[in-house]
């Protein structure tokens, strides 16, 4: 089946070590997204890609970093300047090659990250 | 970052009521989506609108895309106790203001139905 595989599930690290969130997708889309989701509030852009080898900062990358290697694989780093790691990150893709303005994002079932 | 206002945040149904919810923006959308989210999982989109006025059915979901481009609902009928769960649009701002294709989430709407 098509879709977006992120893992691991669940990921627990102690403050002050980086740690990689794996984003992988078969559904051939160009674009892919990382969102981090805390209680009570929408979803926050961290990193977007449009191309492979390309990226741009969203709105709290802050802390965060990110490569784009190949189309399918979209991992982030939560290193240790970022303050408050702990949430639930969601990775997404769209499909850019039809009318880039208006195709909608697909996500992955999430990854829970804990930092102590 | 901009935000969407998405109403209300919560809000506890009978079985068998119909839901409404809703998102508004201050700039002009082109698209809206509609998403589910159930707990510890991603968000399953639901209905996608690209044009004002457009108005979309997903079995008893129905959506609309706003005329005045700035707004969409999102209307459940006849609720069963599977539609719990966090309700959240997402709007991708016209090209010409934003400069970019990215989306912008509200903030979400809990839902719980009462048996």
């Amino acid at each position: 089946d098509g879709g977006i595989t992120q893992s691991p599930k669940y990921l627990f690290r102690k403050e002050g070590q980086n740690v990689t969130l794996s984003c992988e997708q078969n559904l051939n889309h160009d674009a892919m997204y990382w969102y981090r989701q805390d209680p009570g509030q929408g979803l926050r852009l961290i990193y977007y890609s449009q191309i492979v080898n390309d990226f741009q900062k969203g709105d709290i990358a802050e802390g965060y970093s990110v490569s784009r290697e190949k189309k399918e694989s979209f991992p982030l780093t939560v290193t240790s300047a970022q303050k408050n790691p702990t949430a639930f990150y969601l990775c997404a893709s769209r499909d850019k090659g039809q009318a880039p303005n208006n195709s909608p994002l697909h996500f992955g079932n999430g990854t829970r990250l804990t930092v102590t | 970052g901009q935000q969407l206002n998405q109403s209300p945040q919560s809000m506890f149904i009978q079985e068998g009521e119909d839901v409404s919810m809703n998102c508004t923006s201050s700039s002009i959308f082109n698209t809206w989506l509609w998403y589910k989210q159930e707990p510890g999982e991603g968000p399953v989109l639901l209905i996608a609108l690209y044009k004002a006025g457009e108005l979309t059915s997903n079995g008893r979901l129905t959506a609309q895309f706003g005329i005045t481009r700035k707004d969409s609902f999102l209307n459940i009928s006849a609720s069963i106790p599977s539609d719990v769960g966090i309700y959240f649009c997402a709007g991708q701002p016209s090209l010409q203001y934003s400069g970019t294709y990215k989306y912008i989430f509200g903030t979400g709407t809990r839902l719980k139905v009462l048996a």
